[in-house]
């Protein structure tokens, strides 16, 4: 069964940083990842994803990049802003599955000014 | 642009008591979706649709039931509440499953079962 871990659970950087968020997952069987931003009471927005056969994706400040063989996926994001404060998940989508994502249980992170 | 809403944005109900949580989409998407996100998990598919009159199980099924009559709606009806169902839901939908990418959630209602 697939299992998806995001580590750490919260993060916390100054204002200007680059940063590095993982999310790795059990069954390199995947038809593709995807990121996705939560706002503190609202809906989730999709922010990139890659499909199986890609290694990263960009856009804007943010980079994600997947490695199937070691089950890992991380989403980077250059010269942090107060802005980007939200919590990020990764979901992904199983070779067995058309319309079931399998969700990790994300990372809250605080950008401070 | 209203994209995917959901009513209530909050439900307190008693064990036992049942209600239906709202979604309307306007982006005339097929495909449509409820799920539930606890503390510390993952959010759980609980039913999807594909289409106007078709409906399937996900993850976590029991307790819920869905219904599409038409392209716009997928109520999620909870037929007898437990504290078990104390979540916040979801409704998400997209033009074609979950392949492109373009998921498209709703802000959340917030239930509570005493």
């Amino acid at each position: 069964k697939q299992e998806v871990t995001q580590i750490p659970a919260a993060l916390s950087v100054p204002e200007g940083e680059n940063l590095v968020l993982n999310c790795s997952f059990t069954d390199s069987a995947i038809y593709n990842l995807q990121w996705f931003r939560q706002d503190p009471g609202k809906g989730l927005t999709s922010l990139l994803l890659i499909q199986s056969s890609q290694r990263e994706q960009t856009s804007g400040r943010l980079n994600a990049s997947l490695d199937k063989s070691s089950g890992r996926s991380t989403l980077y994001i250059a010269a942090s802003q107060p802005g980007d404060s939200a919590t990020y998940l990764c979901a992904v989508r199983p070779g067995d599955s058309n319309y079931q994502l399998i969700w990790g249980a994300g990372t809250k992170l605080i950008i401070k000014p | 642009n209203a994209g995917v809403t959901q009513t209530p944005k909050f439900q307190v109900l008693k064990t036992g008591q049942s209600m239906t949580l709202q979604c309307a989409q306007d982006m005339n998407h097929e495909y449509m979706s409820w799920y539930r996100q606890d503390p510390g998990m993952g959010l759980r598919l609980i039913h999807y649709s594909v289409g106007a009159g078709i409906t399937d199980q996900g993850e976590v099924p029991n307790g819920y039931n869905v219904s599409r009559s038409t392209t716009e709606d997928f109520p999620l009806r909870l037929l007898s509440a437990a504290p078990s169902q104390t979540s916040v839901y979801f409704c998400a939908s997209s033009r074609q499953g979950v392949n492109t990418g373009e998921l498209f959630f709703g802000e959340g209602s917030r239930l509570t079962v005493l």
